[in-house]
């Protein structure tokens, strides 16, 4: 089976970074990847690693450690519009399997 | 390019009634499908996925059932739903890429309201 946690829900300011954690154990790891969802739509795709390191994609940033099982979402200079929540999803087995994690509610305050 | 479309948008439907939901894909051919389901307040359940036609893998017993009856088509079915049948249902679609390019990366549907009454 596979277990995969994030924060429930997190807080912070308008301009600043926030990190939202991710940690999961699975057997046959192929890639994991990241997700936003706004309240009441679909997700939509942010970014994938399945190598060690970061992976830059503008003001979102995703890092993996393999080894740890852990990931992380790092969202630089926050806009009112990043309020969503984020999924984390991890890629097993024969590569057609994709299981999400719950979400962390990220709110964006003034 | 590839798009992605599922109906209907949103549905009431009573207690012990049938469901059809149906999902196409164009622009991409031999794609993985799936259905997710997303309680209020919960995550993505997997339901559902197939990697071609009649080709059906089952994640979680319950209910509903679902078919493909063409490469790019695919069906969410129940014959009597269940209040605890509520929610959101997503639609999805991937092709294998290069694994360190882009993985399985899964591309949603805009999502089928569902509320059982």
């Amino acid at each position: 089976g596979q277990n995969i946690d994030q924060p429930t829900e997190m807080t912070a300011t308008e301009g600043a970074i926030v990190q939202i954690n991710c940690t999961y154990q699975t057997s046959g790891f192929n890639g994991l990847f990241w997700y936003q969802q706004h309240a009441g739509e679909a997700p939509t795709f942010l970014s994938y690693n399945v190598l060690d390191g970061l992976e830059e994609k503008g003001r979102f940033s995703s890092f993996l450690s393999r080894s740890k099982g852990y990931s992380y979402l790092l969202l630089k200079e926050l806009q009112m519009k990043d309020s969503a929540s984020y999924l984390c999803a991890v890629q097993s087995g024969g590569y057609q399997k994709v299981t999400f994690g719950t979400g962390t509610k990220l709110q964006v305050i003034p | 390019s590839q798009t992605i479309h599922q109906w209907p948008a949103t549905l009431v439907q009573p207690v012990g009634s049938p469901l059809s939901l149906e999902c196409t894909v164009e622009g991409t051919s031999n794609p993985n499908l799936y259905w997710y389901r997303q309680a209020a307040g919960r995550g993505l359940q997997l339901l559902f996925y197939s990697v071609g036609i009649g080709q059906i893998s089952s994640e979680v017993p319950q209910n509903l059932s679902a078919s493909r009856p063409q490469d790019r088509q695919f069906i969410l079915s129940s014959k009597k739903l269940l209040l605890s049948d509520s929610g959101f249902y997503l639609c999805a679609w991937s092709v294998l890429g290069g694994a360190r390019i882009s993985g399985n990366t899964i591309y949603f549907g805009e999502g089928s309201w569902l509320t059982v009454v």
